[in-house]
């Protein structure tokens, strides 16, 4: 069946470091892909999407490639803050409206 | 625009007690997911809504859990009897066409 992989975290940057959150899937067919955000306390809200290959997604500075050659779709940003804080989830969309998600990855950017 | 609207955002019952969720859908979705996400962990999904038809609750239990979702708009997920295992955050999420799907906040049930 379809399914998101995610990198563990947390993951502990400083405050201007680079980002990477590495996402792979298994999908049949052609699938949608995400990058939902949850702030602490809050719910889950969409980061950026893509719909399909060679498409990049990207929003607040973040950004992301769909890579269907390599099946990932990896989160990147050049220079975090201490409000990006959060736990980062990587999910498909794939046959009807079927939405799966990944295990999430904590951030912890420190000033 | 309202978003996705859930309630209670809290709930503490005792084992083997019932327990019901309520999800008000932003206006025109048609569909509607129930999901549960225990602590460090991702959403998994529970059951699948278009409009009023469930089209994937093969990851319900259906022995102590069960869903409706009345002329395609709200939807109330229940579990009875309610186990220790079962504390976690229900999710309800919505879906327009051509849209993401959009979140609402999630109630947290402790059961002691």
């Amino acid at each position: 069946g379809d399914s998101v992989t995610q990198m563990e975290g947390p993951v502990t940057l400083s405050e201007e470091a680079f980002l990477t959150i590495n996402c792979t899937y298994t999908a049949t067919g052609y699938p949608s892909l995400f990058w939902y955000v949850q702030y602490p306390g809050e719910g889950l809200q969409l980061l950026l999407k893509a719909t399909k290959a060679d498409d990049k997604g990207s929003n607040k500075g973040f950004e992301a490639t769909y890579r269907k050659e390599t099946t990932s779709f990896h989160l990147e940003k050049g220079s975090v803050q201490v409000s990006d804080s959060a736990v980062y989830f990587c999910a498909l969309s794939s046959y009807g409206n079927k939405l799966v998600f990944g295990a999430g990855t904590i951030l912890r950017v420190k000033s | 625009e309202a978003g996705v609207v859930q309630s209670p955002r809290y709930k503490i019952i005792e084992k083997k007690q019932p327990v019901a969720f309520w999800c008000n859908p932003i206006s025109g979705h048609n569909t509607l997911y129930w999901y549960r996400q225990n602590l460090g962990q991702g959403p998994e999904l529970l059951i699948r809504y278009e409009n009023e038809e469930a089209v994937d609750d093969s990851q319900l239990p259906k022995d102590r859990f069960s869903a409706e979702r009345l002329k395609g708009v709200d939807s109330t997920l229940k579990i009875q009897p309610a186990e220790l295992g079962d504390s976690a955050v229900y999710l309800c999420a919505s879906r327009g066409r051509d849209t993401e799907a959009f979140f609402g906040q999630g109630t947290r049930l402790t059961v002691v």
